[in-house]
């Protein structure tokens, strides 16, 4: 079972706005910065979106990441049918010293 | 442009050890600004980290594999490892390994992976 909350799945269609949730606790998303990534099957995951609303160089402002005390949220507008991936919210839990995950959401492009 | 690539045996018998090795190219393993970490995603599930490394040695490890993994650095060759014990089939997973931020903790480059079987 994973430490962050990430709904399984969400869909939307083409040229439409997904919103994706992830929820902590105090010790983790609320005391550090969110990451997303990014993960189509058979390759390697892809930081998407880093301290909570940066995105790294080559990522599409159609991504946007937001933060609210212990959860956090990635938004992704105008879909595409290659933004059909897994997507992963992670941040460390400074009490335990840990890195922690949620347990992704898998986004459908109807 | 910073690369990681894994490298080590595709099966492992149960009971085995596991050994992988990260070699980092375009980049210094030395950086003060990031650590260096393993994550696996076992078939069908999500992510699960498995421990960083500084280039000190100093170490984090998941709670729940520490009685059994050891991460460690040689800046000398720029690699670093993951030994991970007695292995059993819940082992079997794709293994990343990773380049950690330590100003914001998000893993920014990922090697491609390596699929791990445990199996006799």
């Amino acid at each position: 079972q994973s430490v962050l909350t990430q709904p399984p799945s969400v869909s939307a269609a083409p040229g439409q706005k997904v919103t994706i949730s992830c929820s902590g606790s105090s010790s983790d998303i609320g005391s550090n910065f969110v990451s997303w990534y990014q993960h189509f099957p058979g390759t390697a995951p892809k930081l998407l979106i880093y301290d909570d609303d940066k995105r790294p160089s080559g990522v599409p402002d159609r991504f946007s990441g937001s933060k609210s005390g212990t959860s956090a949220t990635l938004g992704i507008t105008g879909l595409q049918t290659g933004d059909e991936a897994d997507y992963y919210c992670g941040t460390w839990d400074i009490s335990l010293n840990i890195g922690v995950f949620g347990g992704g959401t898998k986004l459908t492009v109807l | 442009q910073l690369q990681l690539q894994e490298s080590g045996p595709g099966l492992v018998k149960p009971s085995e050890t596991l050994s992988l090795t990260c070699t980092v190219s375009g980049g210094t393993i030395s950086s003060s600004s990031y650590y260096w970490g393993w994550i696996r995603q076992p078939p069908g599930k999500g992510l699960e980290w498995i421990g960083n490394v500084y280039f000190t040695g100093n170490t984090y490890y998941n709670p729940s594999l520490k009685s059994r993994v050891t991460v460690s650095v040689d800046t000398s060759k720029n690699q670093f490892s993951l030994k991970l014990t007695s292995m059993t089939a819940a082992d079997t997973a794709m293994y990343y390994c990773t380049r950690w931020r330590r100003s914001g903790s998000s893993f920014d480059y990922w090697g491609q992976g390596t699929l791990v079987t445990v199996s006799s």
